[in-house]
């Protein structure tokens, strides 16, 4: 069975702080693509970054970077001096090659104090 | 491009009740998901549909149904309703499913009385 774990349930820092939120998978596909979403409170799950399980090459994206280790089998993303627009839900999912199904994690609740 | 699109953006219904709720992919997408997000659940996948046949199904009673269009619109109806059924209910769309990244709606938020 396939599952993702979001430990940290809620982050709260101060502006310009960096924070790194967690995700762990599990899963026995060998091709599987990973995903984070940001979900601000009007609810759209708005896309950030998709991974596939062949490709662990780390990617930075002006602020934002992620982490994929498939050693570990964690793939994180951290947020580089923080902004208060930043603040939201962020989830990270996990799909198999062949599957539409999306699983994903609890979700971290992201707090960016001014 | 216009981004998914859903409708209604909120709904209030009692127990008992039938609701449908409509959702317009991405043009030149053609492959739509429903997920249901409640805080106790989480984000759990409902149904796919493709080419207007339901392709993939999540662990859900029978109760949750949909179907999907010739223009690749998509509804999803819910029979007698629950409270258990309040939830904030998410569309995305892809290509064609399977490998390509999922766009969301703002999803329907249905409160259910």
């Amino acid at each position: 069975a396939q599952k993702v774990t979001q430990a940290q349930t809620e982050i709260s820092v101060v502006e310009k702080e960096d924070v790194t939120l967690d995700c762990v998978y599990e899963t026995r596909d060998t091709t599987y693509y990973l995903f984070w979403y940001k979900q601000p409170p009007s609810g759209e799950l708005v896309f950030l970054i998709r991974r596939n399980s062949f490709d662990e090459q780390n990617e930075i994206s002006g602020r934002y970077s992620w982490n994929f280790q498939k050693s570990t089998s964690s793939f994180n993303f951290t947020i580089t001096a923080s902004q208060v627009v930043d603040s939201a839900v962020y989830f990270c999912a996990l799909k198999s090659a062949g599957a539409q199904k999306l699983v994903f994690g609890q979700g971290t609740r992201l707090t960016i104090n001014p | 491009k216009a981004g998914v699109t859903q409708t209604p953006r909120y709904l209030i219904k009692t127990r008992g009740q039938q609701v449908t709720l409509s959702c317009s992919p991405i043009s030149g997408h053609r492959s739509v998901s429903w997920y249901q997000q409640t805080p106790g659940q989480g984000l759990q996948f409902l149904f796919e549909y493709f080419s207007e046949t339901q392709r993939n199904k999540g662990n859900f009673p029978g109760r949750f149904s949909g179907r999907q269009f010739s223009n690749s619109r998509s509804e999803m109806n819910v029979s007698t309703l629950e409270l258990g059924d309040s939830a904030l209910y998410l569309c995305a769309s892809s290509l064609r499913g399977q490998v390509e990244t999922q766009y969301f709606g703002p999803g329907t938020r249905l409160l259910v009385l």
